[in-house]
């Protein structure tokens, strides 16, 4: 099955300590990204990139930092620079010479212990 | 800076059509999408318009788009208790490289269907 797998589903933080969530795609896509939703809210960008071994800050990049290593893979760290990191987090894929639909993952929920 | 407004609350019963509404600030947006979000879950694209058409059809649901007011809708006909979910309106916005991708996301519509 193609899609976008993130892990873990739920995930807890402690003070102080560095967390990284997973994104993984097998849809051969180019560009990938991360969105932070809070409940009531929209979705922000925190990182995107366009192709491997390069990515951009999105609007909320502070507190956070990406790797793209391998075009499969785009994980995310939310560094203990983040103060306030409970949200739920939405790792996307673009398909189209323009990357114009994006597919989402089915997100991870991070809670501060 | 670019902006996606829509109403946070939609309540309809079963077997109505339910129309929820969308306004945006980027005139040189290519696409405007929909998404749907159900509890715990990612989301879901539902359809998408291209800016140079004012309308598109699929199965039970219709897009509206009104390039003049900046205004998209979505209606969903015979709305089924299946459609309760959130729906978010987004447009796509150019990033630095030039390439779209980047989507601006409203806060979200939650549609409850009342059987």
């Amino acid at each position: 099955d193609g899609g976008i797998t993130q892990s873990p589903k739920y995930l807890f933080r402690k003070e102080g300590q560095n967390v990284t969530l997973s994104c993984e795609q097998n849809l051969n896509h180019d560009a990938m990204y991360w969105y932070r939703q809070d409940p009531g809210q929209g979705l922000r960008l925190i990182y995107y990139s366009q192709i491997v071994n390069d990515f951009q800050k999105g609007d909320i990049a502070e507190g956070y930092s990406v790797s793209r290593e391998k075009k499969e893979s785009f994980p995310l760290t939310v560094t203990s620079a983040q103060k306030n990191p409970t949200a739920f987090y939405l790792c996307a894929s673009a398909e189209g010479a323009t990357n114009e639909k994006l597919f989402f993952g089915s997100g991870t929920q991070l809670s501060v212990l | 800076g670019e902006d996606v407004e829509q109403s946070l609350f939609l309540s309809v019963r079963e077997g109505d059509s339910s129309v929820i509404n969308c306004t945006y600030t980027d005139s040189s947006s290519t696409y405007l999408y929909w998404y749907k979000q159900e509890p715990g879950a990612g989301l879901q694209l539902l359809t998408y318009i291209f800016s140079n058409m004012d309308m598109k059809q699929d199965q039970r649901l219709t897009v509206l788009l009104n390039k003049k007011d900046k205004h998209l809708s979505l209606r969903i006909a015979d709305t089924q208790t299946g459609d309760s979910a959130i729906y978010f309106c987004a447009e796509s916005i150019r990033d630095y490289g030039g390439s779209q991708g980047n989507l601006i996301f409203g806060k979200g519509t939650k549609l409850s269907v009342k059987p």
